[in-house]
């Protein structure tokens, strides 16, 4: 597509619940990002995926977050047992590679754990 | 881990007048990139620098990366009301390993222009 698409916009969940946060890069891009941002804040890296492949996941919080891009496109952000601190915008980003090439981010997933 | 520090936190100036946002790391960066974020919106990626002592302008906007490859600035010449928004640095460190993708993100410099 024209842009990266995230899905959905926003979404309000119950404490406990797992919630599944799409994110569909621009389309030849081999490079997708997840990135974490509070409000009035920078950006926090997440993971990353080259083509299928997880390059880094060092800024995953705990084991109740993971994401996957099985078929090297379109990959989701899996939160499990959310908690209230989880509230957060959640961004994608893709990029042509991922040495020296520039974001593109999507719109984001506003999350709300109540 | 890596820290990517910006100042000022916030920036008000009159239209006219210029702007500066200054960025530091703790380590050697391999790059920096620079994103704006208009109010509601997502950051949007502005320039990259790669190399020691280099500069770019993009019309009004005059990037800086240090000779140490460890801080860069961001200088805005005649504000516009359009400029408003937040500008983020963005660093990127090879030398740990395999991660080349991964940016760590300044907090922002939020700036706010008055006509």
């Amino acid at each position: 597509g024209a842009g990266v698409s995230q899905s959905p916009r926003y979404k309000v969940t119950k404490r406990g619940q797992d919630v599944a946060l799409r994110c569909d890069p621009i389309s030849g891009h081999v490079s997708l990002y997840w990135y974490r941002q509070a409000l009035g804040q920078g950006p926090e890296f997440l993971t990353y995926f080259n083509y299928e492949a997880q390059q880094d996941k060092s800024g995953l919080p705990n084991d109740r977050f993971s994401a996957e891009r099985p078929e090297g496109s379109i990959s989701t952000l899996t939160i499990q047992r959310t908690e209230q601190r989880d509230s957060a915008m959640y961004r994608c980003a893709s990029s042509l590679g991922d040495i020296f090439y520039g974001y593109t981010f999507g719109s984001g997933t506003r999350l709300t754990v109540v | 881990g890596q820290q990517v520090m910006q100042i000022p936190q916030y920036q008000h100036v009159q239209e006219g007048e210029d702007f500066t946002t200054y960025c530091n790391s703790s380590t050697t960066l391999s790059n920096i990139q620079w994103y704006k974020q208009r109010p509601g919106g997502h950051p949007v990626f502005l320039i990259q620098l790669v190399k020691s002592g280099e500069v770019k302008k993009q019309k009004r906007l005059t990037f800086q990366f240090g000779e140490a490859k460890k801080n860069s600035s961001l200088h805005i010449t005649a504000t516009q009301t359009t400029d408003v928004g937040t500008y983020f640095c963005a660093g990127g460190d090879f030398a740990g390993g395999t991660s080349y993708g991964k940016l760590t993100f300044g907090q922002g410099t939020i700036l706010t222009v008055h006509p």
